[in-house]
């Protein structure tokens, strides 16, 4: 079966940085996506991982290793408003239909 | 980014109707759907794939009679929730992916709160 784990719950103070970790045990990777999802809505897309090593978009970041099956969500310069659930999810490989499998999510949130 | 529209955003239907949730693709070819299920406090559980033209491929424990789905065009697939009951109320969720685009996938549509009483 596929293994994705990440904390439930974090909190943090507005401006602050906080770091989300995931770790995966699949049958299969074909890359790992980090999204943001707010209470009623449906997940957004901040990051996708494939390759070893750091992704940098703005206020947030996504690190990859695939030896250690493991990675990271990376949030600066807290803000309230990115008050969420964090969900990491794992690409399996084409011959499992690209499916993606996801974590149960990391709520985050941020105090003033 | 690629755009998923999804519709109806919520929608309240009586015990043992059905409901049918639309899913296009705006500006792509989307190949492959995928519809997932939300309930409360927990992450997305895949329900099933859809290819354009061919059976849905539905992932262990959901019911194919029970959550039919159509992906008759390359823009659009459908959910239809069959006889439905209170414990079908959920966020329901789809995503597309088109020909050659390793990124679509990570687009979603707007979801559906279905209400079942």
């Amino acid at each position: 079966g596929q293994n994705i784990d990440q904390p439930t719950e974090m909190t943090a103070t507005e401006g602050a940085i906080v770091q989300i970790n995931c770790t995966y045990q699949t049958s299969g990777f074909n890359g790992l996506f980090w999204y943001q999802q707010h209470a009623g809505e449906a997940p957004t897309f901040l990051s996708y991982n494939v390759l070893d090593g750091l992704e940098e978009k703005g206020r947030f970041s996504s690190f990859l290793s695939r030896s250690k099956g493991y990675s990271y969500l990376l949030l600066k310069e807290l803000q309230m408003k990115d008050s969420a659930s964090y969900l990491c999810a794992v690409r399996l490989f084409k011959a499992a239909g690209n499916k993606l499998t996801f974590g149960g999510g990391t709520r985050v949130l941020v105090k003033p | 980014g690629a755009v998923v529209s999804q519709h109806p955003s919520w929608v309240i239907c009586k015990s043992g109707t059905s409901v049918k949730i639309e899913c296009r693709s705006l500006d792509f070819q989307a190949t492959t759907m995928f519809w997932y299920r939300q309930f409360p406090k927990q992450s997305l559980m895949l329900m099933a794939t859809s290819n354009e033209g061919s059976k849905a491929t539905y992932e262990q424990g959901v019911e194919k009679d029970k959550f039919l789905i159509n992906h008759a065009s390359l823009t659009l697939s459908t959910l239809t929730v069959t006889s439905a009951h209170p414990e079908d109320s959920s966020f329901y969720i789809c995503s597309a992916r088109g020909r050659d685009r390793v990124d679509t996938e990570a687009f979603f549509g707007q979801g559906t709160r279905l209400t079942v009483v």
